[in-house]
């Protein structure tokens, strides 16, 4: 079975410094793995996704995040964060029966 | 091309009641997963329907149902329900197979008193 850990549920920024959120995963075959953003009081938002096609990925709202199979690792970053990158931030792992396996969530805090 | 849809958006309910809540789709996506979030408990997977037959399941009892319909779009029940069946729950639907991603509708919010 697939599983995904979210290291710290909350992580708190200045407004202009760099965003790291951590995800580990854990998977027998080669993981198609995803970011999602969610806001309060709406659904999870896709972010970006690694398909196994290049290792460093690009999403939607200047994050992106590198896969690398020796740590098991898919990590997001943001190099400057801005006050409307606030929300929780959830990691996922899908396997190839199509069943998603989601991390705990990691709530960012943007301080101005 | 419109998102998921899920209605009701909120929804009161009294303990003992049952609920359903439909999900519908986004067009030419034939599977449908449904989410339990909690602040205690966070993203809880309860079952994803594909082509009307249900694929794969989560850890849920019995209470919580669904089913899928020929048009891909889903309904989720929950019989007897508790004052623990308080959350939010989200729907999302996809192509199907694992390289796909996920696209989540804006959530059923379901209050149990």
């Amino acid at each position: 079975a697939q599983s995904v850990t979210q290291l710290g549920s909350h992580v708190s920024v200045s407004e202009g410094a760099l965003v790291l959120l951590r995800c580990n995963y854990s998977s027998s075959v080669p993981p198609y793995l995803f970011w999602y953003v969610q806001y309060p009081n709406q659904g999870l938002q896709l972010l970006l996704k690694y398909t196994s096609a290049a290792t460093l990925v690009k999403g939607i709202n200047g994050f992106e995040a590198e896969f690398k199979k020796s740590e098991t690792s898919f990590h997001l970053t943001k190099p400057s964060a801005h006050m409307s990158d606030a929300a929780e931030y959830f990691c996922a792992v899908s396997d190839p029966g199509n069943q998603f396996y989601f991390g705990t969530g990691t709530s960012l805090t943007v301080i101005p | 091309k419109a998102g998921v849809t899920q209605t009701p958006r909120y929804l009161i309910k009294t303990r003992g009641q049952q609920v359903t809540l439909s999900c519908s789709p986004i067009s030419g996506h034939r599977s449908v997963s449904w989410y339990q979030q909690t602040p205690g408990q966070g993203l809880q997977f309860l079952f994803e329907y594909f082509s009307e037959t249900q694929r794969n399941k989560g850890n849920f009892p019995g209470r919580f149902s669904g089913r899928q319909f020929s048009n891909s779009r889903s309904e989720m029940n929950v019989s007897t329900l508790e004052l623990g069946d308080s959350a939010l729950y989200l729907c999302a639907s996809s192509l199907g197979k694992g390289a796909y991603e996920q696209y989540f509708g804006p959530g059923t919010r379901l209050t149990v008193t």
